[in-house]
């Protein structure tokens, strides 16, 4: 099985700062990694698939990257929508598709 | 637009079976595959396993032995059941659309196994 870990647990940033978010794979997803945020009472929403796509819908301001076993993604202005939990996960060997263990955004 | 809801009892007593069906809504359960993913109080995102239109399944392998998803076409339905629960499967239980990734989600349901 496929460990995702994700780094920093919990990230404080002030409105209008860029905010970048780790994740990591214990072995190569090549680039089937998708990115979810998840506000709290909500289920989650996909935001970046294939490491770099953003889902329909979602702003500009978020972009990812990377591949093989580290990914990134980045929020360039954060918005006060914005803080939330974010959740990394693969898709590459099955099963299981597993998740990260997420990184909180909070407010500085 | 694609919508999902849970359904089912929010209390389930120990080593009895959780049974959940989501109703998909706003399109065809048979143009996509179907998802259960569970989410502990507090803790991260756990997926269950997956369906098509055609019944063909697969579970997540610590869960294999005691679980089954199911779909009813003509009511635009999959449905969940756990066996032999504890209260390790105390959690929000999500159906979504997708297999890989997941685009759409239901709001979520908590079960909660206490006697």
């Amino acid at each position: 099985e496929i460990v995702m870990t994700q780094s920093p647990a919990t990230l404080s940033v002030s409105p209008g700062e860029r905010a970048t978010l780790s994740c990591r794979a214990s072995q190569s997803v090549s680039s089937n990694l998708a990115w979810y945020q998840q506000k709290p009472g909500q289920a989650p929403r996909l935001l970046i698939y294939g490491a770099s796509t953003r889902a329909t819908g979602i702003p500009a301001r978020f972009s990812g990257s990377g591949s093989g076993t580290e990914f990134t993604l980045t929020i360039s202005s954060l918005q006060s929508e914005d803080f939330a939990v974010y959740y990394c996960q693969h898709y590459n060997n099955w099963p299981p598709f597993t998740f990260g263990p997420g990184t909180k955004v909070d407010i500085k | 637009q694609v919508q999902l809801q849970e359904s089912g009892p929010g209390l389930v007593k120990p080593s009895e079976t959780l049974s959940l069906t989501c109703t998909v809504s706003g399109g065809s359960i048979s143009s996509s595959y179907w998802s259960w993913i569970r989410q502990p109080p507090g803790k991260g995102l756990e997926w269950i396993g997956y369906i098509n239109y055609s019944g063909s399944s697969n579970y997540i392998p610590s869960l294999k032995s005691r679980v089954a998803i199911s779909v009813d076409t003509s009511k635009n339905q999959f449905s969940l059941k756990l066996t032999s629960v504890t209260a390790a499967d105390t959690a929000v239980y999500y159906c979504a659309r997708g297999v890989t990734t997941f685009d759409y989600w239901g709001q979520g349901t908590l079960v909660t196994v206490s006697s």
